[in-house]
């Protein structure tokens, strides 16, 4: 069945930089657009940024714009997301998920998550 | 403040029927781009419920139902059973971003 595993999440102090990734199997990776979502205590759900499946598009929230990049790795299946000049608002748990995608396009859903892994910036 | 608006909150007694709505405007819902819904317990994955504005997902039961007006969007269920709680987000695109409301806690009395 699909999985996606979060992981590289921890302390950081404000200025500082984490990189997270997402393992991902169960299906042909590289057949599927990628996301990272985050949700900070106490707040909904965010958007942040979608890669494509080749990596050669991305997207990226307004908040994170210049300071957050995705990436993938097709070869190893994963996904990753490089933090740079990290405040006390990103703290919030980073989800990946994947964007469903039939055999003629992808979708705007996300129909798999992972669990999640947990940011935090120290001010 | 959420491009995609929903109310903070919304309760019903079990076998009660309860709506949660999402408005967006012009340049997200009302441009055509579908709406999502999902429902997330804390510690836990989102789960996708509703996808392309009224299609459930795999495994959502019928209870579940969504549609779509003009710049808002709404999702139904009938039947209201304690399992049903949790926190309830709707999702679309608008402006080249993924959009999320700021999510309804849905209480079961």
């Amino acid at each position: 069945q699909v999985q996606l595993v979060e992981s590289g999440g921890g302390l950081v102090k404000a200025g500082g930089s984490l990189r997270l990734s997402c393992a991902a199997s169960g299906f042909t990776f590289s057949d599927n657009y990628m996301t990272w979502i985050r949700q900070a205590p106490g707040k909904g759900l965010e958007w942040l940024s979608d890669i494509s499946t080749s990596g050669s598009y991305t997207k990226y929230a307004d908040s994170v714009k210049g300071r957050f990049t995705i990436s993938r790795d097709n070869a190893r299946k994963s996904l990753h997301l490089q933090l740079n000049r990290l405040r006390a608002d990103d703290t919030a748990v980073y989800y990946c998920a994947r964007v469903f995608c039939s055999s003629t396009r992808c979708h705007g859903y996300y129909d798999h998550w992972g669990q999640g892994t947990l940011v935090t910036v120290s001010s | 403040q959420s491009v995609l608006t929903q109310p903070p909150s919304v309760s019903g007694a079990p076998g009660q029927r309860v709506t949660f709505s999402c408005t967006g405007s012009s340049s997200n819902i009302g441009a055509g781009y579908d709406v999502h819904w999902y429902r997330h317990l804390a510690g836990r994955a989102p789960q996708l419920l509703i996808y392309d504005s009224t299609n459930r997902a795999s495994g959502v039961p019928d209870r579940f139902s969504a549609s779509t007006s003009g710049t808002s969007a709404s999702l139904s269920i009938s039947g209201l059973q304690a399992e049903d709680e949790g926190d309830y987000y709707c999702q679309s695109y608008g402006n080249s971003q993924g959009l999320f409301g700021g999510g309804t806690k849905l209480t079961v009395l």
